[in-house]
Parts: structure tokens; C-alpha cells; sequence
């Protein structure tokens, strides 16, 4: 199976910051790798996926980057509502993994 | 509007049995694939099992943490899905989201319902 791993864990930033979040897979996933955002006491909702491609009704904000092993979501200018934990996930190979999490909070 | 809604979630003892449902609507069911995913208190997204359409057999696949245990099917005539937990464990009390896949995502989700495992 393959492993996905998110840094940071944590991350702790302020309203109009630009943050970053990195998943790393255990071998490559070409381009199947999709972002969730996850608010407390909601369902994930679907960010990204292929990698970079902005599903429907997501803010031009959040872009995503990468291939194979290493991947990238930058929220390019913080808003109050991004404040969430984000997911990222490949579609590679079964079975469709996910990564442990990112938690951000407001600094 | 695609709309996913599971059922059967309930408070249950180690070693019972519990049959979860997730009601469609909003899409051909009989055409899509159908995802179960679960989410422990606080914690991450675990993805539990899968069955494919009428097209690719049904064919199942399971995590290997409930394979053996866990049983999903489907009944397209009603728009449902199942997941039927068996020798269920403290560790498998979770949320359970019943998920349509998009080509590259998992792009709609029910709301969940909450298995509890415990004595």
C-alpha cells in the first residue's frame, strides 16, 4: 500500500498569510493525488484533484502542484474560513489512500 | 442534487453485527462505483471499502484492517448501498461516509452516521 505522509502536522498562521502544506508518497502516484479540506463537525469537501486541477466553486486561492512522490498546496492569501484541517489523497493504486492531516489553526 | 444518505449507525457491543445503509439520489446510481470511508473521533480519514457498477462484475475491495469482517453491496433497483460489519472491534467505532467518486476524487460525500463499538 502506499503511505502518504502530510508536513507539517500543525501549522499555526494568520489572516492573509501564504501557507504550504506538503505530501509526500511512499512511491509514485504520477498525478492522482486529490486535496480535502475538513471542518470540525463537517464532511470533507473535495479541493483539488489531478494534482492541480481546482474543483468546481473552490477559490482561486488554493493551487496545487506536484508529480509522483512530492506534492504541494499552497493557500496563497489566508482567509477566516480556510482556518481547517486538509487531506491529501492518491488514486493511484488501490487502496486509495490518505494522508494523516493537516491542522490549521489561526495564529 | 446528488445526495447521499447513510443510516444503520448505532451503539453496539465487540463481537456484534451492524448493517449500514446509504440511500442515493441526484445521480444513476446503477452507473457509479460506491465508497465507504470512516473517521474515528479526532481523528484521520480511513478508507474502508469499495464496489464497482454492474459493468465491472460489483467487484469489491476492502481495507485490510476490515477485510473478512466487512461486507458491501448494493441493490441498484433501490439506489442503496450497504455495509454490512461483522466480529466488529472498539477500534472500528468510527463515522461511516458513504462516498460517489468523481474520475479523480472523491467528490460528494453523505454526512455520516456514527458506529459506536463498545461495551
Amino acid at each position: 500500500d502506499i503511505q502518504l505522509t502530510q508536513s507539517p502536522s500543525f501549522l499555526s498562521a494568520s489572516v492573509g498569510d501564504r501557507v504550504t502544506i506538503t505530501c509526500r508518497a511512499s512511491q509514485g502516484v504520477s498525478s492522482y493525488l486529490a486535496w480535502y479540506q475538513q471542518k470540525p463537525g463537517k464532511v470533507p469537501k473535495l479541493l483539488i484533484y489531478a494534482a492541480s486541477t481546482l474543483q468546481s466553486g473552490v477559490p482561486s486561492r488554493f493551487s496545487g502542484s506536484g508529480s509522483e512522490t512530492e506534492f504541494t498546496l499552497t493557500i496563497s492569501s489566508l482567509q477566516p474560513e480556510d482556518f481547517a484541517t486538509y487531506y491529501c489523497q492518491q488514486l493511484n493504486s488501490f487502496p486509495p489512500s490518505f494522508g494523516q492531516g493537516t491542522k490549521l489553526e489561526i495564529k | 442534487e446528488v445526495q447521499l444518505v447513510e443510516s444503520g449507525g448505532a451503539l453496539v457491543q465487540p463481537g456484534g453485527s451492524l448493517k449500514l445503509s446509504c440511500a442515493a439520489s441526484g445521480f444513476t446510481f446503477s452507473d457509479s462505483n460506491i465508497h465507504w470511508v470512516r473517521q474515528a473521533s479526532g481523528k484521520g480519514l480511513e478508507w474502508v471499502a469499495r464496489i464497482r457498477n454492474k459493468a465491472d462484475s460489483y467487484a469489491t475491495a476492502y481495507a485490510a484492517s476490515v477485510k473478512g469482517r466487512f461486507t458491501i453491496s448494493r441493490d441498484d433497483s433501490k439506489n442503496t448501498a450497504y455495509l454490512q460489519m461483522n466480529s466488529l472491534k472498539t477500534e472500528d467505532t468510527a463515522v461511516y461516509y458513504c462516498i460517489r467518486p468523481g474520475n479523480l476524487g472523491f467528490d460528494y460525500w453523505g454526512q455520516g452516521t456514527l458506529v459506536t463499538v463498545s461495551s
